[in-house]
């Protein structure tokens, strides 16, 4: 089953406006990392953000984390057409032996469109 | 710097073929890492590797294979092609630190008729 859940699975904007997509997570993290993939290309990281931390900003983006609801937020402020992608959030599992390092779990993507 | 370099683009076998998916970076990054991305599955990890010399098993391990035995490359190998491997690939890389950024490949399609 996916570690990492998204919400909504599309969402339709128009430019100027914020875009907010949600992710649910079941296990502990060491990381959760936020992901933009074009259509037909791959992906390119926007943002990470660690298990001890609660909000981090980058531009237009800005992610929080709530370990104890096991969830982040992106939120994209002022958005463009240019922001038209699929977003994926990533989690690096949490594990005392360090095994874990870079095994990614991704949750299936928001389809966010933004209308010029 | 070319990144993460993924050959090739796009390919069509048939069932039963062989053949081998290349991954080269030029980052001198100790990890790498093959996932599949199928509609609406996400990514999902195949096969990683911590350095030269060492891999293990993802999540989706079954009908691959991989080995590096250079820094640099990480080829990703089907022996027999099954319609199920019809994806796209993403081969990743990155040092070796918790919380580094990952880079990932362009993808490659692959079609299993």
């Amino acid at each position: 089953s996916q570690q990492g859940e998204e919400d909504p699975q599309a969402l339709s904007i128009q430019e100027g406006e914020n875009a907010t997509m949600n992710c649910s997570y079941k296990t502990s993290i060491n990381n959760l990392q936020w992901y933009r993939q074009n259509s037909g290309r791959g992906l390119v990281h926007l943002i990470l953000i660690r298990s001890n931390e609660r909000e981090k900003h980058s531009g237009r983006l800005r992610v929080t984390l709530d370990t104890s609801k096991k969830s982040s937020s992106l939120l994209i402020t002022a958005s463009r057409a240019a922001d038209t992608a699929s977003y994926f959030c990533a989690t690096e599992l949490a594990n005392a032996g360090g095994t874990s390092y870079g095994k990614l779990t991704f949750g299936q993507g928001t389809i966010l469109t933004v209308h010029p | 710097n070319a990144g993460v370099t993924q050959t090739p683009k796009f390919q069509v076998l048939k069932t039963g073929q062989s053949m081998t998916l290349q991954c080269a970076q030029d980052m001198n990054h100790e990890y790498m890492s093959w996932y599949r991305q199928d509609p609406g599955m996400g990514l999902r990890l195949i096969h990683y590797s911590v350095g030269a010399g060492i891999t293990d098993q993802g999540e989706v391990p079954n009908g691959y294979n991989v080995s590096r035995s250079t820094t640099e490359d990480f080829p990703l190998r089907l022996l027999s092609a099954a319609p199920s491997q019809t994806s796209v690939y993403f081969c990743a890389s990155s040092y070796f630190k918790h919380g580094n950024t990952i880079y990932f490949g362009e993808g490659s399609w692959l079609t299993v008729v």
